[in-house]
């Protein structure tokens, strides 16, 4: 059964860091491609950022890019989010999703169950 | 910010069908598979449909996908109250180099 589960959110002051990791079990890590996408509170779904199998390729939200860093370890089979100059509007429950065997775009069939992060003075 | 755009809400007796539509342009849903996913209360979303009309396993047969052009729907027939939930499509932007979003659609089981 696949799993991924994601830790590392928290409470945090505008401007400040956190990173986020996804722990993933289940299937074989390094053969697909990985995504975060958030959710803010009452809000929709708004994609992140995605690294492929071998971190040859990563995308990031225009919201995002610049601020934030996508990266994994295959050895461990985590999936990592560090997330630089934190403004409110960062505010939001963060999936981590797992993508398509080899590369992206494809869908993203399994969610876990998300970390909080509250960007806030 | 969606960049492909759903109605806000939807809604039907138990047994009706339901559909609901997702608007994009020429750089994503004209261009891209489509995907649907189905948020419960609470709860991560679900992959519901894959390469427009594709269900992966364990997904009713009640949920059909389709798409024509820059415009992608889905379809829930034989409405269950299990199926009020929040739905969005998905597809990839080769204009943004990026996944977008619907804003997606609640669905109501009245």
């Amino acid at each position: 059964e696949v799993q991924l589960v994601e830790s590392g959110g928290g409470l945090v002051k505008p401007g400040g860091s956190l990173r986020l990791s996804c722990e993933a079990s289940g299937f074989i890590f390094s053969d697909y491609s990985m995504n975060w996408v958030r959710q803010a509170p009452g809000k929709g779904l708004e994609w992140v950022s995605s690294i492929t199998s071998s971190s040859t390729f990563i995308y990031f939200a225009d919201s995002v890019k610049g601020r934030f860093t996508i990266s994994r370890d295959n050895a461990k089979n985590s999936l990592y989010l560090q997330m630089n100059s934190l403004r409110v509007e960062d505010t939001a429950v963060y999936y981590c999703a797992r993508g398509q065997f080899g590369g992206v775009p494809g869908p993203f069939d399994s969610w876990g169950q998300g970390t909080l992060v509250t960007v806030s003075s | 910010q969606s960049v492909l755009t759903q109605p806000p809400s939807a809604s039907g007796t138990p047994g009706q069908r339901v559909t609901m539509s997702c608007s994009g342009s020429s750089s994503n849903i004209g261009s891209n598979y489509v995907y649907w996913y189905q948020q419960l209360p609470g709860t991560a979303p679900k992959l519901l449909i894959y390469r427009n009309n594709q269900r992966p396993s364990g997904v009713p047969d009640r949920f059909s996908g389709s798409k024509s052009g820059t415009s992608a729907s889905l379809a829930i027939s034989g409405l269950r109250s299990e199926d009020e939930a929040d739905y969005y499509c998905a597809a990839w932007d080769d204009s943004l180099s990026g996944y977008v979003f619907g804003t997606g659609t609640k669905v109501t089981v009245l």
